[in-house]
């Protein structure tokens, strides 16, 4: 399967520090998107690194992409309150495929 | 972009009884998606909805089990059958507008069922 697996599942920090989520994958891919999911509703796609880039920026958010060790990561810079949810890692196998959903990483930003 | 809204974000159903799902989008779109993301766990896709045919099912679901409808391009149901603890999930749909990739999806808000 080429679904995604985060780590940490779970993460504790302090306002203002800066979060990291890992995603490993095991096929190769079009592309990988990070998803946001408050209190277990709709998600809220926040970027897409296609499988030609290595990194991309959008406000606080950096996401880096390794194809040659498959794995991507998140970094969410000077943390709110506001970014505690779950962060998901999806794969994308080619254009028009299926998004495959990783596990998450439960992110908890502590006043 | 694309406003997608299901109707009641939350429900309480007795196990035996069927729960139908609404998804409704504020334009037309090409594909959409139902997903269930049991708890604590991650969204699996169910079917992809078709206008004016059968869903695509996924492996490991069936349309006795959950039906789904897609009677035009902004609306589709997904009806969850015969109910049993073990679908107390929730249950999302998503959409892909005209001329994108089906990897680019808008999910709506979701809708949590707890069977009881």
């Amino acid at each position: 399967s080429q679904q995604g697996e985060e780590d940490p599942q779970a993460l504790s920090i302090q306002e203002g520090e800066n979060a990291t989520m890992n995603c490993s994958y095991k096929t190769s891919i079009n592309n990988l998107q990070w998803y946001r999911q408050n209190s277990g509703r709709g998600l809220v796609h926040l970027i897409l690194i296609r499988s030609n880039e290595r990194e991309k920026h959008s406000g606080r958010l950096r996401v880096t992409l390794d194809t040659s060790k498959k794995s991507s990561s998140l970094l969410i810079t000077a943390s709110r309150a506001a970014d505690t949810a779950s962060y998901f890692c999806a794969t994308v196998k080619n254009r028009d495929d299926k998004i495959i959903f990783g596990k998450g990483t439960r992110l908890h930003i502590l006043p | 972009s694309a406003v997608i809204s299901q109707k009641s974000s939350r429900d309480i159903c007795q196990r035996g009884t069927s729960l139908t799902i609404q998804c409704q989008v504020d334009s037309q779109v090409t594909m959409m998606f139902w997903y269930r993301q049991q708890p604590g766990q991650s969204l699996t896709l169910i079917a992809t909805a078709n206008q004016g045919s059968e869903a695509t099912y996924e492996s490991g679901f069936v349309i006795d089990k959950f039906p789904i409808s897609r009677p035009n391009l902004t609306f589709s149901t997904l009806t969850v059958s015969n109910l049993s603890p073990e679908d107390s999930s929730i249950y999302l749909c998503s959409v892909t507008p005209p001329d994108l990739p089906t990897y680019e999806q808008y999910f709506g808000p979701g809708t949590r069922l707890t069977v009881t």
